[in-house]
């Protein structure tokens, strides 16, 4: 069993829908939730960060960690095309590595 | 622009050539790390510096051999590649190991290997 899952996509939206984007992990020690962007030729950025459980809210990105069900999601109100990247999410325990899933590949059609 | 800088962006060599990936970062950071990247796999984590120090060998092949001269600077020198070596070469920093601090990437390398 992987670590962390995350279904690659593609996922393929109109501009202005709300999307929702998820991880499953495995280990319970991990504390530390992260979504990075990615976009194409270019490396991964820090989009949210999360620490244990709960929701975190930033314009229109929203990030949930629900530690019981082992499961995170990032939610992206009024997409836009400028939204179309790769994202990934990351894990840690808080120590030096981070656990990343795959990645999802999101389009934003205009 | 994140503060860390990768060259060269692309690169093809052959598989008896030897080449040299050169990372910086500007952030004043105290640890480094080399992942690879390849299409639809989690990031994998291979080298990690910390002062200086390498704090982690991911159990890669010898074929690549990182170099980390200063705290600012990180270096993954490659030899005898395989066609299987071909990916993106993400270089990451970090205020430090551990606790809170995010790590912050580079462009990548495009690597090709014929």
């Amino acid at each position: 069993q992987k670590e962390v899952e995350q279904d690659p996509g593609p996922l393929s939206v109109p501009e202005g829908a709300i999307v929702s984007l998820n991880c499953t992990y495995s280990n319970s020690a991990f504390q530390y939730f992260m979504w990075y962007r990615q976009y194409s030729r270019k490396g991964p950025e820090l989009l949210m960060y999360t620490y244990s459980s709960g929701n975190k809210e930033d314009g229109r990105f929203t990030a949930q960690v629900d530690k019981s069900s082992k499961y995170i999601s990032l939610f992206i109100r009024d997409s836009q095309p400028s939204d179309s990247a790769t994202y990934l999410c990351a894990m840690s325990t808080g120590g030096f590595k981070t656990i990343f899933g795959a990645g999802t590949r999101l389009f934003v059609k205009a | 622009e994140t503060g860390v800088t990768q060259t060269p962006r692309h690169l093809v060599m052959g598989m008896t050539n030897k080449k040299s990936l050169k990372c910086e970062q500007h952030l004043g950071h105290n640890a480094m790390y080399w992942y690879k990247q390849s299409a639809k796999k989690p990031l994998e984590l291979m080298f990690v510096y910390s002062l200086e120090e390498r704090v982690e060998n991911n159990s890669v092949p010898s074929r690549f051999s990182p170099e980390c001269p200063n705290s600012s600077h990180l270096f993954l020198h490659l030899h005898t590649l395989q066609p299987e070596d071909s990916a993106l070469y993400l270089c990451a920093s970090r205020a430090n190991l551990g606790g809170t601090d995010t790590q912050y990437f580079g462009p990548g390398t495009r690597l090709t290997v014929l």
